[in-house]
């Protein structure tokens, strides 16, 4: 099994729909992640999970809401979506906070595409 | 967001040569330096991690240099493989976070 498994893994949405991509990691992972990767461009961190706590909100827009309703599933909910959000999204988890120990694991990504 | 400036964009080696990847940071509080390797199609994965009180780490083929006073990292990959060819990102983290460079995609050519 996959360590961190995202789904779907190709998405194609109208501005006006609202879909939610997921993720589970199976790793018995605390710490969950949701990173933004466009092309040319530095991943981007969008939110932090951390034991179902929200840690971080990275100035990301409304139309965007994650949830984490275990340690082991996150979930990003879209709605009202720009052509500007097509990108791949990245879901990660690490054993706990703090990067000089507990290193992040990636799902292979949920490419995203607003038409 | 803690800046990480990554070069070249891409390069191109021969099977059997040396592939450099330098990055530059601007900040000086973080305590982790790791590099990230992409396939296409798949999410990036930890490839080797350094820690500011090593200059160097090696790991196969792969060696990471850390310049403290210059602020600056780099990648060496050597012997390079086809099996290599992959985007790299270098990254450091304030905190928790982690922030990456832009990545640079290397093709070896067999």
């Amino acid at each position: 099994e996959t360590g961190v498994t995202q789904t779907p893994r190709h998405l194609v949405m109208g501005m006006t729909n609202k879909k939610s991509l997921k993720c589970e990691q199976h790793l018995g992972h605390n710490a969950m992640y949701w990173y933004k990767q466009s092309a040319k461009k530095p991943l981007e961190l969008m939110f932090v999970y951390s034991l179902e706590e929200r840690v971080e909100n990275n100035s990301v827009p409304s139309r965007f809401s994650p949830e984490c309703p275990n340690s082991s599933h996150l979930f990003l909910h879209l709605h009202t979506l720009q052509p500007e959000d097509s990108a791949l999204y990245l879901c990660a988890s690490s054993q706990d906070l703090g990067q000089g120990l507990w290193p992040q694991h990636f799902g292979d990504g949920t490419r995203l595409s607003i038409l | 967001q803690q800046q990480v400036k990554q070069s070249p964009q891409s390069l191109i080696v021969q099977k059997g040569g040396i592939s450099i990847i330098n990055c530059a940071y601007e900040n000086t509080a973080f305590d982790y330096f790791p590099w990230y390797q992409q396939f296409p199609g798949k999410g990036p994965a930890l490839l080797i991690a350094i820690r500011p009180d090593v200059s160097e780490k090696k790991e196969g083929r792969f060696t990471i240099s850390f310049n403290k006073s210059a602020k600056q990292f780099s990648l060496h990959i050597m012997d390079s493989q086809p099996g290599d060819s992959a985007t790299y990102f270098c990254a450091l983290n304030p905190l928790y976070k982690l922030s990456f460079g832009a990545g640079t995609t290397v093709t070896v050519r067999a």
